[in-house]
């Protein structure tokens, strides 16, 4: 099975900062990867798939990269409302999520 | 506009079954594979099982493999997960949600199953 680890599990940043998450595949999943966005009580959004496409209706603040086994989520500039739990997930066998990286506004 | 309604969720003993149930609405259903994935409290989101579009194929994790069966009935539009055999570790909001070629892009909003004495 594949395993996905994120880094780091949570962070602290304040509104307008450039805020990045990391993501390794334990083994290359070319760029079959995917970051979700969850709030409690709510329903997980699908932020960005194929790496780095971003779903529609999605902030353009939000911009993913990498390939292989290296991936990285950004937010350009954070706002209140992105504060979540924020998952990365491989689609290349099966499917598997990261353990989460919990973000907080200071 | 695409909506997933889970239901069927509840307290059930170990060892007991349960039946988990998704309505879906607002898109051609038979067209896309469906997940349920859920979510222990203070954990993150696990997968946990897959089936296609028509039904002929289903995939599960490991953790459920053997307990768990997925299956859809595409005239009603639902999507099912039967558990049995259920352990105290299976207590979790279990959520079911749409496959896209992207990956599950829309989500029900969760049906809290509790595997209590």
């Amino acid at each position: 099975d594949i395993e996905m680890t994120q880094s780091p599990s949570s962070l602290s940043a304040s509104v307008g900062d450039r805020v990045t998450i990391t993501c390794r595949a334990s083994q290359s999943i070319s760029t079959y990867l995917n970051w979700y966005q969850h709030k409690p009580g709510k329903a997980p959004k699908l932020l960005i798939y194929a790496t780095s496409t971003l779903q529609s209706g999605v902030s353009s603040r939000f911009s993913g990269s990498g390939t292989g086994t290296d991936f990285t989520l950004t937010i350009s500039s954070l706002q209140p409302e992105d504060s979540a739990t924020y998952y990365c997930q491989q689609s290349y066998s099966s499917w598997t999520f990261g353990q989460g990286t919990k973000v907080e506004i200071k | 506009q695409v909506q997933l309604v889970e239901s069927g969720g509840g307290v059930v003993q170990p060892g007991g079954s349960l039946r988990l149930s998704c309505a879906a609405y607002g898109f051609t259903f038979r067209s896309y594979g469906m997940h349920w994935v859920r979510q222990a409290s203070g954990k993150g989101l696990e997968w946990v099982a897959f089936v296609r579009y028509d039904g002929s194929e289903e995939q599960y994790s490991n953790s459920v493999k053997g307990r768990f069966t997925i299956s859809r009935d595409n005239s009603k539009n639902t999507v099912f997960l039967q558990m049995n055999s259920l352990r105290l570790e299976d207590t979790a909001v279990y959520f079911c949600a749409k496959e896209s070629v992207a990956g599950p892009d829309y989500w029900g909003q969760g049906t809290l199953v509790t595997v209590s004495s």
